[in-house]
C-alpha cells in the first residue's frame, strides 16, 4: 500500500523569504511524484513532476522540488514567495498506472 | 484549448432533491476520476471510469452514481441530496496508454450546499 504525509497543515510566511513544503511518501515499488497546487475556488493544477531521470525538477513559476529516494521525500521548495503564491498545495503519489493517491495539503499563506 | 469543464460551479439545494453534476473534457482522455473535497482540504476518490461503459467505486464510499456513456462526459448524480453531501466535488482527467505518467486535469470544481 502507498501512502503521502504531508507534514505540515499551514505554513505561513513572509513575502521574498523562502519556503519549503514537506511531503514524505511510502511505498514498496517505484513511485510517481507530483505536487498540485489549488488557488482559491478553483480546481487543481499540476505544478511539477519527477517521473525518472534527474531528482531536482523545476516548476514554470519558480518552485522546484528534490525526489530523495533514500529518504522517502519530495519536498516542494521557492527561494522568494510572492503573495500570488498563497494557496494550497497538494503532493501525491503514483504507482504504475494505479491512480494518484494525494496527501492532505498544506495550505501556504504569504504575509506581505 | 483543450480542457475539462464542470457545471454548476455553485449549487444550492433542498433535501430529498435529485442533482446531477456535470463534467466534459475535450482532450481524449480516457480515464476520468471524481473526487469528493473536505473544508479541511482533503481529497478522496469516489469513483473514476477507464473508458466508455466503465464506472469504479473509489476509496471514499459515496452515495453518489456515476455513467460514462460518451468519452468526453462524465457526470454524477445523487438521487437524493442530504445535508451530509455538502461539499467540494473535482472532477479530472487523464490520459493513458504505454509509459504515459501524465498526471491529472481538474475542472474547477462544483461545490454543493445542501440544506
Amino acid at each position: 500500500a502507498q501512502s503521502v504525509t504531508q507534514l505540515d497543515s499551514q505554513v505561513p510566511v513572509f513575502e521574498e523569504a523562502p519556503v519549503e513544503l514537506r511531503c514524505n511518501y511510502s511505498s514498496s515499488v517505484s513511485v510517481y511524484l507530483f505536487w498540485y497546487v489549488q488557488y482559491p475556488n478553483q480546481g487543481l493544477q499540476l505544478l511539477l513532476k519527477y517521473l525518472s531521470g534527474s531528482t531536482l525538477v523545476e516548476s514554470i513559476n519558480g518552485f522546484e522540488a528534490e525526489f530523495n529516494k533514500s529518504q522517502t521525500s519530495f519536498h516542494l521548495r521557492k527561494p522568494s514567495v510572492h503573495i500570488s503564491d498563497t494557496a494550497e498545495y497538494f503532493c501525491a503519489v503514483q504507482t504504475g498506472a494505479n491512480n494518484l493517491f494525494f496527501g492532505t495539503g498544506t495550505r501556504l499563506t504569504v504575509i506581505p | 484549448e483543450a480542457d475539462i469543464y464542470q457545471t454548476p460551479r455553485y449549487l444550492v439545494i433542498g433535501t430529498g432533491k435529485k442533482i446531477t453534476l456535470e463534467c466534459s473534457q475535450t482532450m481524449g482522455h480516457d480515464k476520468m476520476y471524481w473526487y469528493q473535497q473536505d473544508p479541511g482540504m482533503e481529497l478522496h476518490l469516489i469513483h473514476y471510469s477507464y473508458g466508455v461503459n466503465s464506472t469504479e467505486k473509489g476509496d471514499l464510499s459515496s452515495e453518489s452514481t456515476v455513467s460514462r456513456i460518451r468519452t468526453e462526459h462524465f457526470p454524477l448524480t445523487l438521487e437524493s441530496a442530504r445535508p451530509s453531501h455538502t461539499s467540494q466535488y473535482l472532477c479530472a482527467s487523464s490520459e493513458v496508454g504505454q509509459g504515459i505518467i501524465g498526471g491529472y486535469t481538474f475542472g474547477s470544481g462544483t461545490r454543493l450546499t445542501v440544506v
